[in-house]
């Protein structure tokens, strides 16, 4: 069975254009999360979606960054007229159910890292 | 708001020797995870703890947790090179769905 599928795994724009990270989580998964991981930093929450819906985006920047998990698809984490702070590593996990009602841990991808230049 | 600490947050250690990583976290939670992560790559997980009292074993490592404590600890006995990496805890606040991790804690082992 595939994993969590990432891609691009490494992504460099230069400042101003857009980021599209994708998102294919285990098959069967229906709950996505998105963390960042700053250089020598841990990982910090970002969103929490279901198909089609947010669930939980307290983590996201309330500018230029956006996520979505359609019905059909990946999900895609977009970012905006990016900036060099915006470099960092992008881990999509998912799981089978919401954290609290499974015991399995996520299952995360191996990441896209951004660069800014 | 849950926050989660780790320590040390750098560890050098000779192979063969033993020694512990500690996680403590602020608020009540579910449950608690230990992940792996080598330079470059993804998170593995290692252990999902769920109650008070409970302890994993999986090779040279052990994890426990204590909620009353809200503490977990990962031990590692007898040290071996391959065991470089940096390790992460994660809890999530009661009832939340989002992982809050620690800060990571890079093992390097030496021969």
């Amino acid at each position: 069975n595939a994993g969590v599928m990432q891609n691009p795994r490494h992504l460099v724009r230069r400042r101003g254009q857009e980021a599209r990270l994708r998102c294919s989580p285990v098959k069967g998964h229906s709950h996505v999360y998105w963390y960042r991981q700053l250089p020598e930093e841990g990982l910090k929450f970002m969103v929490y979606l279901q198909k089609e819906n947010i669930i939980d985006e307290s983590g996201m920047p309330k500018e230029r960054f956006s996520a979505e998990f359609p019905k059909e698809g990946p999900s895609i984490l977009r970012i905006q007229q990016v900036v060099r702070g915006d470099s960092a590593a992008y881990f999509c996990a998912s799981s089978l159910g919401g954290q609290t009602s499974y015991n399995s841990p996520l299952h995360f991808g191996n990441g896209t890292r951004l660069t800014v230049t | 708001e849950l926050k989660v600490e780790q320590n040390p947050l750098f560890l050098s250690m000779q192979e063969g020797k033993n020694y512990t990583i500690y996680c403590n976290y602020s608020t009540t939670s579910d449950r608690l995870y230990w992940y792996r992560q080598d330079p470059g790559k993804s998170l593995e997980s290692l252990f999902v703890l769920l109650s008070n009292g409970a302890v994993k074993q999986e090779g040279r490592l052990m994890a426990s947790l204590d909620t009353k404590a809200r503490l977990s600890t990962l031990h590692i006995t007898a040290a071996v090179h391959d065991l470089s990496a940096t390790y992460f805890c994660a809890a999530n606040r009661s009832g939340a769905q989002k992982l809050v991790f620690g800060q990571g804690t890079r093992l390097t082992i030496n021969p």
